[in-house]
């Protein structure tokens, strides 16, 4: 089945600096990209998602990037907020398996 | 709109015992999921249903069972519980896989 990997597991960076969350991801028949934030606490909340045919995407301070031939993607986060503080996770869906996979998350802590 | 609903918060059960979680729907979504997530595992997927009458399996769905008789509700059975179910499970639903996940808030389950 699909493997996809996650790093790092914690990130911490300084108020206004940016943080990157990368995955790797095994099936080149994957198609859709999502990315998930879960506060402490919460339930996962869907914050952007990319689909195959794209190479970026972007939403006021987040942005995602695929890169198809490596097999990678990538959460971007600029001028971070201490709300920005949570566990992220990202997600590859494979159309062959018909299922989500997910990766194993990144708790990402913003300091003051 | 209540989304996605679960039942119930909070669970224990002894080692052996049988139970429902429950899940529903209002949003007239045709694909539904239970995941459960562990410390450092991120949401791994339990079964899945692609619209009534129709369940597949997930990654880890021994010990459980499901049934999708109506499109609103998609419960999880537990059989015979074990510690090794002690996890917090999620509900989820969206029009399709390719698609935001609606997740709901999340059952705790203590097994002893």
């Amino acid at each position: 089945g699909e493997n996809v990997e996650q790093h790092p597991s914690t990130l911490s960076v300084q108020e206004g600096d940016s943080a990157v969350i990368k995955c790797t991801y095994s099936d080149s028949a994957s198609n859709y990209f999502p990315w998930y934030k879960q506060e402490l606490g919460k339930r996962p909340q869907l914050i952007i998602d990319i689909r195959s045919n794209v190479g970026e995407k972007k939403d006021q301070r987040i942005a995602v990037t695929l890169n198809k031939t490596a097999k990678h993607f990538s959460l971007h986060i600029t001028e971070t907020q201490p709300e920005d503080s949570a566990v992220y996770f990202c997600a590859v869906y494979t159309g062959t398996a018909s299922k989500l996979t997910f990766g194993t998350g990144t708790r990402l802590q913003v300091t003051l | 709109n209540a989304g996605v609903t679960q039942t119930p918060k909070f669970q224990v059960l002894k080692t052996g015992q049988s139970m429902t979680l429950q899940c529903a729907q209002d949003m007239n979504h045709e694909y539904m999921s239970w995941y459960r997530q562990d410390p450092g595992m991120g949401l791994r997927l339990i079964h899945y249903s692609v619209g009534a009458g129709i369940t597949d399996q997930g990654e880890v769905p021994n010990g459980y069972n499901v049934s999708r008789s109506t499109t609103e509700d998609f419960p999880l059975r537990l059989l015979s519980a074990a510690p090794s179910q002690t996890s917090v499970y999620f509900c989820a639903s969206s029009p399709s896989m390719r698609n935001e996940q609606f997740f709901g808030p999340g059952t705790r389950l203590t097994v002893l």
